[in-house]
């Protein structure tokens, strides 16, 4: 069991918007900012979205973050199909004195 | 450009040790700490701990506190993780991954997005 909560799976058809939640507590993250890594089989994870909603330079602005409370949600417009993949949130957990990754959620383009 | 490359697969045998290296370039070794993450078959990616580069203190997650050891040299700009013991569930690909933290002191520690990430490395356990 992870300790950030992920719906395993999300989907939708060529240029829809999805959204990718992430549920902690006030250990994780109700007391850091969150990071999201975009994982592609056989490749390395690639960071998305840094500090809750910072796109590092390169990430298309398709992408963004947002963060309330003990929740955080990844939001991809215009969906592609090349953004079918692997998405993880993370953060640091105060109480576990770690980084502490969510399940994962695997984004199929219809 | 920064760029993390990490050693070759890897078979071992259950009792074994393995040690993955990640030689960095681009960036003042110094500058970052390193991380490593891995990913089980059909799991997901775990964090496994961190060091920095410029004092080597390590924090690790408290699944893997004893039995692993994470080192660097600064005269190859290169991080190492041994892992001990080896159990058939170690069976993964490893990752380094670059990433800035801190001590606040105490053993308490924290550590930031992961910016850059090396090829990963797999490792077998079996027997």
């Amino acid at each position: 069991q992870s300790v950030l909560t992920q719906p395993p799976s999300a989907s939708g058809t060529p240029g829809q918007r999805v959204t990718i939640s992430c549920s902690g507590s006030s250990s994780n993250i109700g007391s850091n900012a969150v990071n999201w890594y975009q994982h592609l089989p056989g490749t390395a994870p690639k960071l998305l979205i840094s500090r809750n909603n910072q796109r590092p330079s390169g990430v298309s602005d398709r992408f963004s973050g947002s963060k309330s409370g003990t929740s955080a949600s990844l939001a991809i417009s215009g969906l592609q199909s090349e953004d079918e993949a692997d998405y993880y949130c993370a953060t640091w957990d105060d109480s576990l004195n770690g980084v502490v990754f969510g399940g994962g959620t695997k984004l199929t383009v219809l | 450009q920064v760029h993390l490359v990490q050693s070759g697969a890897e078979v071992k045998k259950p009792g074994a040790s393995m040690k993955v290296s990640c030689k960095t370039s681009g960036y003042t070794f110094t500058s970052s700490g390193i991380n490593w993450v891995r990913q089980a078959p059909g799991q997901g990616l775990e964090w496994m701990g961190w060091i920095s580069t410029p004092n080597s203190n390590t924090v690790f997650a408290q699944k893997f506190q004893g039995r692993v050891t994470m080192t660097t040299d600064t005269s190859t700009s290169t991080a190492y993780m041994e892992l001990r013991n080896l159990r058939s569930d170690d069976t993964a690909v490893y990752y380094c991954a670059r990433a800035e933290g801190y001590s606040y002191g105490s053993g308490s520690y924290f550590v930031d997005y992961f910016d850059y990430w090396g090829q990963g490395t797999l490792v077998t356990v079996s027997s």
